[in-house]
């Protein structure tokens, strides 16, 4: 059974920075893509990064880049989303989602989130 | 940058025909993704591809794609399907995911 756990989670002041973890386990790992999808508290969806499954290609939504990483280590089965300079708009729900090959662009499986609250 | 619309809303009764519509320029050329959030849970992908169905979704769920406009049609809805419907897809890069703005689904 596939299973990604997010955590790192946590309140964070603006200006500050976080680190999330999504371990992963069920499936080949380094065979998928991952990406990092936010959901704002009460509010709908936005997708944030995207990593390929051999880590070499790396895209981000335009509301993040230059602040945020997204980054994996297969040998641990973990994907990384490494967040600075955090705005109050950054809080939300963060998921890490599975993709469907590769270097898909879509994803199958979600996990059940980390939150990031940004506020002083 | 690029944008999917959706309705915020629609309402059904059960037994009757639920129709989502999701717009995008890119459409014509690029898939749409279809997911259910139900209240506290996290999304679902019930279809894939304009129209495929994953395993353990329920027939009724079904997809199309003409345009600029994909469709989720939910044929003869329950009340277990009252949720919120998210269509994705990606920019004309392929590289740049782009959720709708969701559409809260009430059967009742």
């Amino acid at each position: 059974e596939v299973q990604l756990v997010e955590s790192g989670g946590g309140v964070v002041q603006p200006g500050g920075s976080l680190r999330l973890s999504c371990a992963a386990s069920g499936f080949t790992f380094d065979d998928y893509a991952m990406d990092w999808v936010r959901q704002t508290p009460g509010k709908g969806l936005e997708w944030v990064s995207l990593i390929s499954g051999d880590g070499g290609r790396t895209y981000y939504a335009d509301s993040v880049k230059g602040r945020f990483t997204i980054s994996r280590d297969n040998s641990k089965n973990s994907l990384y989303l490494q967040m600075n300079s955090l705005r109050t708009e950054d809080t939300a729900l963060y998921y890490c989602a599975k993709g469907t090959g590769g270097s898909s662009n879509w994803f199958d499986t979600w996990g059940q989130g980390t939150l990031v609250t940004v506020s002083s | 940058s690029y944008e999917l619309t959706q309705p915020p809303s629609v309402s059904v009764s059960p037994g009757q025909t639920a129709r989502i519509t999701c717009s995008g320029d890119a459409l014509p050329k690029k898939y749409a993704y279809w997911y259910q959030q139900k209240s506290g849970q996290a999304p679902v992908l019930v279809i894939y591809e304009d129209s495929k169905r994953p395993s353990g979704i329920p027939e009724r769920f079904s997809g199309s794609s003409s345009g600029t406009m994909a469709t989720l049609t939910i044929s003869g809805a329950q009340v277990e399907d009252e949720a919120d419907y998210y269509c994705y897809s990606t920019d004309s890069s392929g590289n740049h995911g782009v959720f709708g703005g969701g559409t809260k689904l009430t059967v009742l």
